[in-house]
Order: C-alpha cells, then structure tokens, then sequence
C-alpha cells in the first residue's frame, strides 16, 4: 500500500482565498483524522470521522473551516477565507479496521497564507 | 490538554539505551498509554502502546508501573535515525491529545 496520500504537499495562497487540502486514506481503514501543526500550538486534532461520518470536529477552529468526507477513500479540509494564522502543517492519519490504536500519518501540506 | 508530562528534551550515546520518561497520574482504568515519534518535517509514526502490561515490539518496550501513573519508553539500541520528537499520549479511544513531546537527539 502507498500510505495516506495528501495533495499538495505545499500551498502558497493569499488572504482570504479558499483553499482545499486532499486526503486518500490507506484501503480497508475507517477512521480518518485530521491534524494541524504549528511551532505555537504544537500537534491538534482538528477532526475524525468514522465510516465516512464525522465523530468529533470539536477541534475545528472556527467556521471557516469544514471538512468532508463523501467516500471511504477521499476527504478534503477546506478553508474559506484563510488567514495568515492559518498558516501551519496539516497532517492526514487514518487507521483500522475498528479500533485499531497505529494511526497511520500522512506526509502533510505545509500551507502558507500571505 | 495534554494528559501526560514530558521532560523537554533528552541527550543519549548512539549504542546506549534511550530511556524516555512520561508521566500520566490522572490515567484512568480504560486508558491506554501511547507513544509517537516525530522526525523532522514527517508526519508521525506509531511506535507501541499498552495498557497494564509491560509491552514489546521491533522498535522498543513500554514499561509501565504498576499504578499506572508513569511510564517509560526504551529504545535499546539508539541510533541516530532514532533522533526525533517522541510523544507520550493517554487515551481510550483515538481522540489523541498530542503534549510537546521529548526531543531526543542522539550523539555519535
């Protein structure tokens, strides 16, 4: 298997444009997560879902921000309008079958918002 | 927040064992203590996990005291690939609070 893939691994965007982050997850898991890095504020959850719903968003900063995941191989995080202090790494993870405990990270898209 | 306490930063001898401290005194019954590493600029990766039981893989053993309230990872033979930001996490599902973490850095 090739891993959790994300796309892009690097985003350049200005203030107030939408952004979208991709997510495939590795076949069979299903759970998904979605994690955001910064020097300030470390590793965060932002979000998981199960079997394509989500569980727990109460990470997600603000209404800016959503996440979806419309099958079990594919989820998008989206910012609309980003904001400089959006700027961070955003990590996918994925793992299962059921509860499986080995979250499998992605490479994560480093986003910068000028 | 996180539920667990870290020291900042650790040195150890490539060779030598790497014994990496975490503390988690509120654990409760149903919670599992895990660990992760960082290495620079990649996502993190699953190193092991345990409940009560000491617990041993590939890569390293958790020893965990009988109240639960610590634990400690070993890595036993350090190398300088081993050089990252180890995370120590307590939870009962997947809902993780990632704290600073250990920096370690293994000197050649």
């Amino acid at each position: 298997d090739a891993g959790v893939i994300q796309s892009p691994r690097h985003e350049v965007t200005e203030m107030g444009q939408e952004v979208t982050l991709r997510c495939k997850p590795i076949s069979g898991h299903d759970y998904l997560f979605w994690y955001r890095q910064t020097m300030m504020r470390g590793l965060e959850l932002l979000i998981y879902f199960n079997n394509n719903v989500p569980i727990d968003d109460s990470g997600m900063p603000e209404d800016r921000f959503s996440a979806k995941m419309p099958n079990a191989s594919f989820s998008t995080l989206k910012i609309q309008p980003s904001e400089p202090r959006d700027s961070a790494v955003y990590f996918c993870a994925s793992s299962g079958p059921g509860d499986s405990y080995e979250q499998y990270f992605g490479p994560g898209t480093r986003l910068t918002v000028t | 927040d996180a539920k667990t306490t870290q020291p900042p930063s650790m040195d150890c001898a490539e060779g030598r064992a790497a014994n990496l401290p975490c503390n988690h005194s509120t654990i409760s019954g149903n919670e599992y203590v895990y660990w992760y590493r960082q290495i620079h600029s990649q996502g993190p990766q699953y190193i092991i996990h345990g409940l009560k039981n000491n617990e041993t893989n590939e890569m390293a053993s958790l020893i965990i005291t009988e109240d639960r309230k610590s634990s400690t990872l070993i890595l036993p033979h350090a190398t300088l690939r081993d050089t990252a930001v180890y995370y120590c996490i307590v939870d009962y599902g997947q809902n993780f609070v990632f704290g600073p973490g250990t920096r370690l850095s293994v000197l050649p």
